[in-house]
C-alpha cells in the first residue's frame, strides 16, 4: 500500500511570492489533514477535510492560506504572499476515519524556506 | 490556551538503558493519545497509542502509561537502541470534536 505522498519536498522563495503544496493521501482514506511544523516544534493542525468538505479550518491564516480537496482525494495547500514566519515543514496526513481507527499516516512533508 | 506539555526537551541514554518520556495535558475532553516517532527529513510515524479508557498499552519494547486523574501520560522504551535516536511527540485528541494538539517533542539520543 502506497503511503501519503507530497510534493515538492523543498521550496525556497522570497517574501511576497506564492507557493502551492500538493498531497496524495492513502487510497480510501476519507480524512485528510494539513499541519505546519516549525523547526524544533510539534505539528500544528491547520485544516482538515472529510471527503471534499472542510471540517475545521479555524487555525488556517485565512488571509493568505487556502486549502482545497475538490474530489475528496488529492489536496492542495496554497500560501499567497509568503512571509518569513511561514518558514516551516508542511505535513499532510490521512486517516480512514472509520470505526475506532484514529491513526493518522503522515507524508514526508514539504520544507518551506521564505527568505 | 490548551497545551500539551512534553518533557524532557532532550535526553541522552546509553544503549540497553530505559528511556522515559512524559506528557501532561489540560483539556479533559481529550480521549486518544498517540506517540509519534520522527526521523530527520521524514514525517511523524505512529509508534503506540492509548485510549482514555485504558491505563497501559505495550508493544514490544515500547509501553505507554496513562493516568486520567492526573492528566499525564508517559512512554517507556526498554533496551534502548541507537536506532531509536529520533524525536518523539505525544499528542492529545478529542475524537468527538476533532481537536488535536501535539507536544513540542523530545530529542532522544541513544549512545552505543
Amino acid at each position: 500500500e502506497a503511503g501519503v505522498t507530497q510534493s515538492p519536498r523543498y521550496a525556497v522563495l522570497q517574501e511576497g511570492q506564492a507557493v502551492s503544496f500538493w498531497c496524495d493521501p492513502i487510497s480510501g482514506h476519507d480524512t485528510l489533514y494539513w499541519y505546519q511544523q516549525p523547526r524544533d516544534q510539534g505539528p500544528q493542525l491547520l485544516v482538515y477535510f472529510r471527503d471534499e468538505a472542510v471540517i475545521d479550518n479555524s487555525q488556517l491564516p485565512s488571509d493568505r492560506f487556502s486549502a482545497v480537496r475538490p474530489k475528496g482525494t488529492n489536496s492542495t495547500l496554497k500560501i499567497q504572499s509568503a512571509k518569513q514566519g511561514d518558514t516551516a515543514t508542511y505535513l499532510c496526513a490521512s486517516s480512514s476515519g472509520t470505526g475506532s481507527s484514529y491513526e493518522q499516516y503522515f507524508g514526508p512533508g514539504t520544507r518551506l524556506t521564505v527568505l | 490556551q490548551q497545551q500539551v506539555r512534553q518533557s524532557p526537551q532532550s535526553l541522552t541514554v546509553w544503549e540497553g538503558g530505559t528511556t522515559v518520556l512524559t506528557c501532561s495535558y489540560e483539556d479533559s475532553t481529550f480521549n486518544y493519545f498517540p506517540w509519534y516517532q520522527q526521523f530527520p527529513g521524514e514525517g511523524p510515524a505512529l509508534l503506540i497509542s492509548i485510549l482514555s479508557v485504558s491505563d497501559k498499552k505495550e508493544d514490544g519494547r515500547f509501553t505507554t502509561f496513562f493516568n486520567k486523574r492526573e492528566k499525564k501520560l508517559s512512554l517507556h522504551i526498554i533496551d534502548s537502541q541507537p536506532g531509536d535516536s529520533a524525536t518523539y511527540f505525544c499528542a492529545a485528541h478529542d475524537t468527538n470534536a476533532y481537536k488535536v494538539i501535539f507536544g513540542k517533542g523530545t530529542h532522544l539520543h541513544v549512545l552505543p
